[in-house]
């Protein structure tokens, strides 16, 4: 049973570019939601998705944005790119709601913005 | 001020040592409580939950205070494999659904 997986696994863009980061749900989750954790901080909510629709979100500028396909994979799009994006993206799938059970998390992808 | 806030760290403790981390959040109405480890350039995974009553796994035991907004984790005979960052993690409800919001994290470093 695969887990979450998340690709690519790194990435190097320069300012002003845009990327697109995916994410595919471990069997039986529907609910994705994406963090983003600076160096020496804790994972930050950027959204989370359920259903193909983005249920909540976090402070993030509209510059990131979102999607969920039927089989309930995800992307993480980021426009614009600045050097303050440069991050570990995380993505992490539930079961409709992140609470009443375990949250797995992918490995991540690890944007670089130079 | 942040939602959850933890001890800077880092902590620096011998093998067999007993060390505990706090950690308080701002939220009131957070009803969901946990502790995730989160080894170098890895993910973070869930360590525990947290319960009003207070909770026991192992050498690691967990203890919450509402009143006091108010969370610990208590690591007793601290393992070298014991290193890692260890994150408080709260919910909070926005629009009828729960998000969960992460600490900072507090960096443990077991020596031999």
């Amino acid at each position: 049973d695969a887990g979450v997986t998340q690709s690519p696994t790194h990435l190097i863009k320069t300012r002003g570019q845009q990327v697109t980061l995916r994410c595919s749900p471990k069997s039986g989750h529907d609910t994705v939601s994406w963090y983003q954790q600076a160096l020496g901080q804790g994972p930050q909510f950027i959204f989370q998705y359920y259903e193909e629709e983005e249920r909540q979100r976090g402070n993030f500028p509209d510059r990131f944005s979102g999607h969920q396909f039927p089989n309930y994979s995800s992307e993480l799009n980021v426009n614009a790119l600045l050097l303050g994006d440069s991050a570990l993206y995380l993505c992490a799938s539930s079961h409709r709601t992140p609470v009443s059970e375990k949250l797995f998390f992918g490995s991540g992808t690890q944007l670089s913005v130079l | 001020r942040k939602e959850v806030e933890q001890d800077p760290g880092p902590f620096n403790v011998p093998e067999g040592a007993t060390v505990a981390f706090n950690c308080t959040y701002s939220n009131s109405a957070s009803q969901s409580f946990f502790w995730y480890r989160q080894d170098c350039r890895k993910e973070p995974k869930l360590l525990m939950s947290v319960y009003s009553s207070g909770n026991e796994d192992g050498r690691f035991t967990a203890q919450l205070n509402r009143a006091s907004q108010y969370i610990s984790l208590l690591i007793r005979d601290s393992k070298l494999s014991d290193s890692a960052t260890y994150l408080c993690v709260v919910t909070s409800l926005s629009g009828g659904y729960n998000k969960l919001i992460f600490g900072a994290g507090t960096r443990l470093a077991v020596h031999p």
